[in-house]
């Protein structure tokens, strides 16, 4: 099992551009994150889903938008990239029901830079 | 609300000696709280957690932490540091009340080793 793969692992944006991470797991989990990681600042969830076609605002949505139309898949969008976005970008995953005491398994992370 | 804080936002302790980063956490309910690693380049993975068993619980590589209701307390342990503990270490906090989104994590904790 690869668990959970991120793509890409690396990206260099312009102010104002687009783009899409993908993230992908095999593990058939129910609840998916994505999260980003700033230097003193821990994680923060960004969206979250808890299954195939739903999504939901985590602590800090504003500027992302996230899709999850295969159970497996689910992608985080930057619409018009900021400096403010830039930041190491964690994909996750934990077994349904999405009890809070279930282990969340991480991919690798992309590490994003918007200049 | 939850909340964890790590005291130490860098540890450095030498080859076989005691490593203990802590971590005191605030929650109005009965806490589930656990310990991430973060290896250099790679996403985190679960160290230990508890959830209202035993108050001292092990987990890989030879770490484990100890919940003190009375102290607020979480603080992570291992009696004798290898140099292949040098990681980022995160503290997080969630509930039975919680859904499987609501895991706050902490700042992190980076460990260093040395010779």
């Amino acid at each position: 099992n690869a668990g959970v793969t991120q793509t890409p692992k690396f990206r260099v944006l312009k102010t104002g551009q687009s783009m899409t991470l993908l993230c992908a797991q095999d593990m058939n989990h129910e609840y998916m994150y994505w999260y980003r990681q700033d230097p003193g600042m821990g994680l923060r969830l960004i969206h979250y889903s808890v299954g195939e076609g739903t999504t939901a605002k985590g602590e800090v949505p504003d500027g992302y938008n996230v899709s999850r139309l295969k159970k497996q898949n689910f992608l985080l969008g930057l619409e018009s990239a900021a400096p403010s976005q830039t930041s190491v970008y964690f994909c996750a995953s934990s077994y349904s029901p999405g009890r809070a005491d279930n282990e969340q398994f991480f991919g690798p992370g992309t590490r994003l830079t918007v200049l | 609300a939850q909340s964890v804080t790590q005291l130490g936002s860098h540890v450095s302790v030498s080859e076989g000696a005691l490593v203990l980063l802590r971590c005191n956490y605030s929650s109005s309910v009965p806490p589930y709280l656990f310990w991430y690693v973060q290896y250099p380049n790679q996403g985190l993975q679960l160290l230990l957690k508890y959830t209202s068993a035993a108050t001292l619980v092990k987990g890989i590589n030879d770490f484990e932490a100890e919940f003190k209701k009375s102290e607020t307390s979480f603080h992570l342990t291992k009696p004798s540091a290898h140099m292949s503990d040098a990681a980022e270490y995160f503290c997080a906090v969630s509930s039975q009340y919680s859904s499987a989104s609501k895991i706050i994590f902490g700042s992190g904790t980076r460990l260093s080793i040395r010779p």
